[in-house]
């Protein structure tokens, strides 16, 4: 079946502006993560959602970054007034939830954002 | 401390051979482990994940753990050019039954013909 897909794949914008990302899980996957991957940073952690749960929110790196998934599908990360140190790979990923010790994230091909 | 420590690498190994890959991490109540492989320009993919103490093997590659000396591996036999890549080790901690992995910094795989 379908992999999780994301939108744009790649971003340019200029530093100030804001931009949207966008994620579609795979179909059935009630769970949904959003890294970054950055030179020199790693993959790190920013925010899931887990069914109708309050998200976990705790890897956002600013008020200027949030998110939100509707209907419990599709996601967007929405960063404002953009820095150039945002510029990153964003990547998400999808889960089924099946067991805590079992369940295995998917990712996306991500979106290559560029601050200029 | 980090997290979760990987060797940066480059790891170096000649077609045929045996890859070894580690990762140490600092969480003692850690409850899963997932190894990944990102080729350059891509998303991660998972390769497989243990979360019980000892070896877990699925076609060319093995997965082991030790949750005593905090301790994960992954051996690739069999070593193909086409597995020249970069391996993420990641961690999921205890006590939250789903989310956030913590990832290594992967650890460069060359595998020369």
């Amino acid at each position: 079946g379908a992999g999780v897909s994301q939108s744009p794949s790649n971003k340019v914008t200029e530093k100030g502006k804001d931009v949207e990302l966008r994620c579609d899980p795979i179909s059935g996957h009630t769970a949904l993560y959003w890294y970054r991957q950055s030179l020199g940073q790693g993959l790190e952690f920013l925010i899931y959602f887990q069914g109708n749960s309050a998200p976990d929110k705790s890897g956002l790196p600013s008020d200027r970054f949030s998110a939100e998934r509707t209907g419990g599908s599709v996601s967007t990360l929405t960063i404002q007034r953009t820095q150039q140190e945002d510029s990153a790979v964003y990547l998400c990923a999808s889960s089924f939830l099946i067991h805590p010790s079992t369940d295995t994230q998917y990712f996306g091909p991500g979106t290559r954002l560029t601050v200029l | 401390q980090k997290e979760v420590e990987q060797n940066s690498g480059p790891l170096s190994v000649p077609e045929g051979a045996i890859a070894s890959l580690n990762c140490t991490y600092s969480d003692r109540g850690s409850q899963s482990f997932f190894w990944y492989r990102q080729y350059s320009g891509k998303s991660p993919e998972l390769i497989m994940f243990i979360y019980s103490n000892g070896d877990k093997e699925d076609g060319r590659f093995t997965a082991q753990l030790n949750k005593a000396s905090q301790y994960v591996s992954l051996l690739i036999r069999d070593s193909q050019p086409s597995d020249s890549a970069t391996y993420l080790c990641a961690v999921k901690a205890g006590g939250t039954s789903y989310g956030k992995l913590t990832f290594g910094q992967g650890t460069i795989l060359t595998v020369h013909p």
